[in-house]
């Protein structure tokens, strides 16, 4: 059983450029989720799926970013018009729906960074 | 609102030493799961334990052991035998009931185990 995956693992880009992550999760987890996590920091929650369908998200989650899971298996997470503010780490997290037992089992997570 | 407090920001220990990392809770909810995660410097959170609220009961796991104290809003981790393996930066984390799935992670325990 192989664990959540993330691509790619690191990322530099230009201040303005969109940039654009995967999350592949655990197979058969049909929850999914996204977090921020900046340096010396605990991750701070972003967004989440039940399915394809995106449930809850924070007031982190400005206008530029937007989640998607078309399929309901793998996501993707682009930020639009990066700022330098941006640089993070962002995690995936995947679960099965043994609600209210869920446990979230994390990705290796893409660490960002905006010049 | 949630919130989890990990005072120490930092510890150093000497291989083979016991430690405790403390984690400190608040929420209003009378059902709520705590977690513990470990961060190594790969970046992927690893999960540990969860516990329910409605389970008191302390848990030990090899040289891992865990101290849930409902009446101090308490979450503590224990060590045991340290080893340089055990470095790594370690999250506590709460989820209530009613705030759907989303985890609020504590700012974390940076822990060093010197050979």
């Amino acid at each position: 059983d192989t664990g959540v995956s993330q691509n790619p693992r690191h990322k530099i880009t230009k201040r303005g450029q969109n940039v654009t992550f995967r999350c592949d999760p655990i197979s058969e987890h049909n929850r999914l989720y996204w977090y921020r996590q900046t340096l010396g920091q605990g991750p701070e929650f972003l967004t989440y799926f039940q399915n394809e369908a995106q449930l809850e998200k924070s007031r982190l989650l400005s206008d530029r970013f937007s989640a998607e899971r078309p399929k309901g298996s793998f996501s993707t997470l682009e930020i639009q018009r990066t700022e330098q503010g941006d640089s993070a780490m962002y995690l995936c997290a995947s679960s099965a729906r043994d609600y209210p037992q869920e446990t979230q089992y994390f990705g290796p997570g893409t660490r960002l960074l905006v010049l | 609102a949630q919130k989890v407090t990990q005072a120490q920001t930092e510890i150093s220990v000497v291989e083979k030493e016991d430690v405790t990392l403390d984690c400190v809770y608040e929420t209003r909810d009378t059902t709520y799961y705590l977690f513990w995660y470990k961060q190594p410097p790969s970046g992927e959170l690893v999960f540990l334990i969860r516990r329910n609220s409605f389970d008191e009961q302390n848990e030990i796991s090899g040289r891992y052991s865990w101290n849930f104290q409902k009446s101090t809003s308490s979450f503590n981790f224990t060590i045991t035998a340290s080893q340089v393996v055990d470095s790594a930066v370690y999250f506590c984390a709460l989820r209530k009931e009613t705030s759907g799935s989303r985890l609020t992670f504590g700012e974390g325990t940076q822990l060093t185990v010197n050979p």
